[in-house]
C-alpha cells in the first residue's frame, strides 16, 4: 500500500458516542495533519504533528482529540460532537524539511452526527 | 495573516478548450510557495502544479499552466485542451517556507475552492 490511507471512509455517530479516524501514511514522511472540509467552507488545519510532536493546535474544541503514536500513523479522537461537527475529514503528510512544501492528502472521512 | 481567494465558485469548459481559474493572495512574505490542488469527486486531493516566489518563469505541468504575478499577488491556472477527467473541485494554496513568518509550520491556506464542470 502507498501514500496516504484513511479510515474509515464514512461514519456516522451520535453526539454521545466515542469514535476515532485513523489515518496511515506510506511514504516515509515526518508530519502528518488534520483538516477539516467543510461545505462552502476554505479546508481548515486543525492540528499538525512534526517528528511525532504537536506543533500546531488551531484553537479546535476539546472533544477532538489528536493522537500521534509515531511518525506513520495519526488518530483523530471524537467524543461527545456536535451536529455542526459533521464534515470531511482530511488528513496529510509531508517532508518536514522538504523544500517542495508539497502535502500529500489520504482521501477523507466523511463525519456524520447526528 | 496571509489570505488566499478564489473569486470563481463554480466553472464550466467545453472538452478540448481552455479555461482559466483565478486566484488572488495576500501576504507580507517575499518568499512561499502556491499550489493548486484538485479534488475529483473520488475525494482524495492531488498536486496539480507547484509555483516557488522566487522563480520568474511560471510552472507548467503538461496541459496545466499557471500565470504568476507576484506584484499582483494572482495565480491563476490553465487547463489546455480540457478533457472529462479535469472535472472537480480545484483549491489554490498558500504555504510559508519552513521556518517562515505567518504559518507555522508553514501549513497550507486554502482558497474555497473553484467547482470544474467539462462538457462533452
Amino acid at each position: 500500500e502507498t501514500g496516504v490511507t484513511q479510515t474509515p471512509r464514512h461514519l456516522v455517530m451520535g453526539m454521545t458516542n466515542k469514535k476515532s479516524l485513523k489515518c496511515e501514511q506510506h511514504l516515509g514522511h515526518n508530519a502528518m495533519y488534520w483538516y477539516k472540509q467543510s461545505a462552502k467552507k476554505p479546508l481548515e488545519l486543525m492540528f499538525v504533528y512534526s517528528l511525532e510532536e504537536r506543533v500546531e493546535n488551531n484553537s479546535v474544541p476539546s472533544r477532538f482529540s489528536p493522537e500521534c503514536p509515531n511518525s506513520s500513523h495519526l488518530f483523530l479522537h471524537l467524543h461527545t460532537l456536535q451536529p455542526e461537527d459533521s464534515a470531511l475529514y482530511l488528513c496529510a503528510s509531508s517532508q518536514h524539511d522538504s523544500n517542495t512544501g508539497e502535502l500529500f492528502f489520504g482521501e477523507g472521512s466523511r463525519l456524520t452526527v447526528l | 495573516a496571509q489570505t488566499v481567494t478564489q473569486s470563481q465558485p463554480e466553472m464550466s469548459v467545453q472538452e478540448a478548450e481552455t479555461v482559466t481559474l483565478s486566484c488572488t493572495y495576500d501576504t507580507s512574505e517575499s518568499d512561499y510557495y502556491l499550489f493548486w490542488y484538485k479534488q475529483p469527486p473520488s475525494r482524495q486531493m492531488i498536486l496539480v502544479i507547484r509555483q516557488e516566489a522566487y522563480k520568474q518563469q511560471n510552472a507548467t505541468e503538461n496541459r496545466f499552466s499557471v500565470n504568476f504575478q507576484k506584484a499582483a499577488k494572482s495565480f491563476s491556472l490553465k487547463i489546455s485542451d480540457s478533457q472529462l477527467g479535469d472535472a472537480a473541485m480545484y483549491f489554490c494554496a498558500y504555504r510559508s517556507p519552513r521556518g517562515g513568518g505567518g504559518g507555522s509550520q508553514g501549513n497550507l491556506i486554502f482558497g474555497k475552492g473553484t467547482k470544474l464542470s467539462v462538457k462533452p
